[in-house]
């Protein structure tokens, strides 16, 4: 069966670095595009990025442009978020999710990982 | 960006119940909408995408409908299994935004 596992969350002050990482089994990781999707305790839920089955192509939330950049390792069956310059307002638990489009998007989220939590603070 | 607005926020409902829940976007999005169910602590699940098509493995109770700007989420018979909060979220344009959610409590 699908099954994401999410790692890497922690506490980080503002302005430091960290790197999400997500661990993909029970389907061919290099067939599908992949996203991370992020949610403040208790609050909603906010698309963060995707990037294309082949790593080609990536797509990111304003809010998170230029800061945040995913990646993937198809050898590894991994995906990973490079998070930089973090702010108070990153804070959230963060979901990688799949895309169920072979080849493609559709910017939906047919599998979520368990999500791993970010608190940026001083 | 696309807003999407869930209403009612919340809801008290006893089991048997037909629940709906509507979500209603800022522009047309055809019928590029999409349900999930999330319980406490874990990750949303998709019920539903497309406007309509049920998700593998999720009970027939659950249907969608509604294209353009309207929709609605409806359970036919509500079970203890969901009380959960119900988000919509649109695959239309990017951002993909979602609904701030509606809880389903049970009364």
């Amino acid at each position: 069966q699908v099954q994401l596992v999410e790692s890497g969350g922690g506490v980080v002050q503002p302005g430091r670095s960290l790197r999400l990482s997500c661990a993909a089994s029970g389907f061919t990781f290099s067939n599908y595009g992949m996203h991370w999707v992020r949610q403040v305790p208790g609050k909603g839920l906010e698309w963060v990025a995707v990037i294309s089955y082949d790593g080609r192509n990536e797509y990111y939330a304003d809010s998170v442009k230029g800061r945040l950049t995913i990646s993937r390792d198809n050898l590894k069956n991994t995906l990973y978020l490079q998070m930089n310059s973090l702010r108070t307002e990153d804070t959230a638990v963060y979901y990688c999710a799949k895309d169920p489009a072979n080849d493609g998007f559709h910017y939906y989220f047919d599998y979520w990982g368990q999500g791993t939590l970010v608190t940026v603070s001083s | 960006d696309i807003q999407m607005t869930q209403s009612p926020s919340s809801l008290s409902a006893s089991v048997g119940d037909r629940v709906t829940i509507t979500c209603r976007a800022s522009q047309s999005i055809r019928t590029y909408l999409n349900w999930y169910q999330q319980k406490p602590g874990k990750a949303p699940n998709l019920l539903i995408y497309a406007a309509s098509s049920l998700q593998s493995g999720v009970p027939s109770r659950f249907s969608g409908s509604g294209s353009g700007t309207d929709f609605t989420l409806t359970i036919s018979s509500l079970q203890p299994e969901d009380f959960a909060t119900y988000y919509c979220q649109q695959s239309y344009i990017t951002p993909r935004t979602f609904g701030q959610g509606t809880k389903v409590e049970i009364k």
